[in-house]
């Protein structure tokens, strides 16, 4: 089966560090992908894992262990901005990749 | 920076009409796909469309729905008879073929379906 999973909604802080986690079983792995979504807009890319281990990229960083299908998604220093949905998304054979449903991150002053 | 663009932003329709939904790609890239997101619900995969065909389609995408790159710009997204459970937001993808394969989406087009 194709499935990721993610918790539904999470609360922050302003300035904390908050970790999203993904968890994924799907076929034909060809990377591991997190978007930011706010409401009403397109999603956009952030990160992209490959290889097992941390890719960091600013105050965002991503995390992947393939043979656990596990991801994760660090932010640091959370902003006001930073209130939007986060997406993990996984490939489902070739050059396809489904999403999951989301997580509704709110950082609150 | 290269973007994927989309046109309409917003379509109102009737219940059984046609609508074709458009998207041009960005001009390196050689995938193609279609999304849906239905409003607070999660981003679905429609279809997905290389060397002009379609390479994968999910169950969504049925009898209904069907694409077209009618020239070497512009991919296309048809619904032939409307129905209100069609009432999403469309978003358009292309990724290149080698590389890194990340998905650029575009705006996305809002089709209401009264």
């Amino acid at each position: 089966g194709q499935n990721i999973d993610q918790p539904t909604e999470m609360t922050a802080t302003e300035g904390a560090i908050v970790q999203i986690n993904c968890t994924y079983q799907t076929s034909g792995f060809n990377g591991l992908f997190w978007y930011q979504q706010h409401a009403g807009e397109a999603p956009t890319f952030l990160s992209y894992n490959v290889l097992d281990g941390l890719e960091e990229k600013g105050r965002f960083s991503s995390f992947l262990s393939r043979s656990k299908g596990y991801s994760y998604l660090l932010l640091k220093e959370l902003q006001m901005k930073d209130s939007a949905s986060y997406l993990c998304a996984g490939p489902s054979g070739t050059y396809k990749y489904i999403f999951g449903t989301g997580t509704r991150l709110k950082v609150l002053a | 920076e290269p973007e994927v663009t989309q046109t309409p932003s917003h379509q109102v329709t009737q219940m059984g009409q046609e609508v074709i939904l458009r998207c041009v790609p960005i001009s390196n890239h050689l995938y193609f796909y279609w999304y849906r997101q239905i409003l607070g619900q999660k981003v679905e995969f429609l279809v997905s469309f290389y060397n002009n065909e379609i390479s994968e389609k999910s169950e969504i995408f049925d009898d209904q729905f069907s694409v077209e790159r009618p020239d070497g710009s512009n991919f296309t997204l048809k619904i032939r008879s409307t129905k209100l459970e069609d009432s999403a937001m469309y978003f358009c993808a292309s990724m290149p073929s080698s590389g890194a394969n990340v998905l650029t989406f575009g705006a996305g087009s809002r089709l209401t379906v009264l």
